[in-house]
C-alpha cells in the first residue's frame, strides 16, 4: 500500500442498512478526517480524528459514527442508511492538523 | 457563518493564463489552501499561503491578502490537462478546513 486507500470504490444501498466505509494509510499520519463531497457544494467534514483513539464531530456528524483504534485505520459507519447518505465519500489524513490533506480515491455511495 | 466563495466555472484557452479568485469569511484564520481535483478522482493539494503575498510553484502561483479575506490561484501556459475544478479552502481558528465549493476550469484548445 502507497498512501491512502479506501473501500468499496462504491456502492448501492438500501435504505435502513448498516453499512461501514474503510479507509487505511500507511503514511503515519496522526491525523485523519472523513468528507462527503455532493454536486454544488464544498467538501464537508463529517467526523476527523487528531490522533489514535481520539475523534471529534464535523460539520456534519448526524447518522456517521467512526472510530480510530490504530493510526492506519479510520472507518466510518452509517447506522441506518437514508437517500440524503447518497454522496462521494473520501477520507484524508495529514501528518497532523497543521499540515495539508492527503486523500484517498473516494467511495460512491446510493442509498435508495 | 463561514463562508468560502469562488466562482463556479471559469473557460480559458491553451497557453493562456487564468486567474481563480477566492474570498472568504472564516473564524480565525491559519492558512489557505489550493488544491485540484479532476472530475472523478480525489483533491490534489496544490499550494498553501499563511502569509500576504505571492507564492509560486512553476506554472501555478497562489496569493493571499489576509486584510481582503482574498486569494488566487494563477495558472499559466495552461495546458489541456489543468481542465479540472480546483478548490479553495481556508484553515480556521480550530484547525479545521473550510472549503470552497470548486470553480470547474474548462480549457479549450
Amino acid at each position: 500500500i502507497a498512501g491512502i486507500t479506501q473501500a468499496p470504490t462504491s456502492q448501492i444501498l438500501a435504505a435502513g442498512r448498516r453499512m461501514t466505509l474503510r479507509c487505511t494509510q500507511d503514511m503515519r499520519h496522526n491525523a485523519m478526517y472523513w468528507y462527503r463531497q455532493d454536486l454544488g457544494l464544498g467538501l464537508r467534514l463529517i467526523h476527523y480524528s487528531n490522533t489514535a483513539g481520539t475523534t471529534g464531530k464535523g460539520e456534519v456528524p448526524d447518522g456517521y459514527s467512526v472510530s480510530r483504534a490504530n493510526t492506519d485505520d479510520f472507518p466510518l459507519t452509517l447506522a441506518s442508511a437514508v437517500p440524503s447518505q447518497t454522496s462521494v465519500y473520501f477520507c484524508a489524513s495529514s501528518p497532523s492538523g497543521r499540515n495539508e490533506q492527503f486523500f484517498g480515491p473516494g467511495t460512491r455511495l446510493t442509498v435508495l | 457563518g463561514q463562508n468560502i466563495d469562488q466562482p463556479t466555472e471559469m473557460t480559458a484557452t491553451e497557453g493562456a493564463i487564468v486567474q481563480i479568485n477566492c474570498t472568504y469569511q472564516t473564524s480565525g484564520f491559519n492558512g489557505l489552501f489550493w488544491y485540484q481535483q479532476h472530475a472523478g478522482e480525489a483533491p490534489t493539494f496544490l499550494s498553501y499561503n499563511v502569509l500576504d503575498g505571492l507564492e509560486e510553484k512553476g506554472r501555478f502561483s497562489s496569493f493571499l491578502s489576509r486584510s481582503k479575506g482574498y486569494s488566487y490561484l494563477l495558472l499559466k501556459e495552461l495546458q489541456m490537462k489543468d481542465s479540472a475544478s480546483y478548490l479553495c479552502a481556508v484553515r480556521d481558528r480550530d484547525y479545521q478546513l473550510i472549503w470552497g465549493a470548486g470553480t470547474k476550469l474548462i480549457i479549450k484548445p
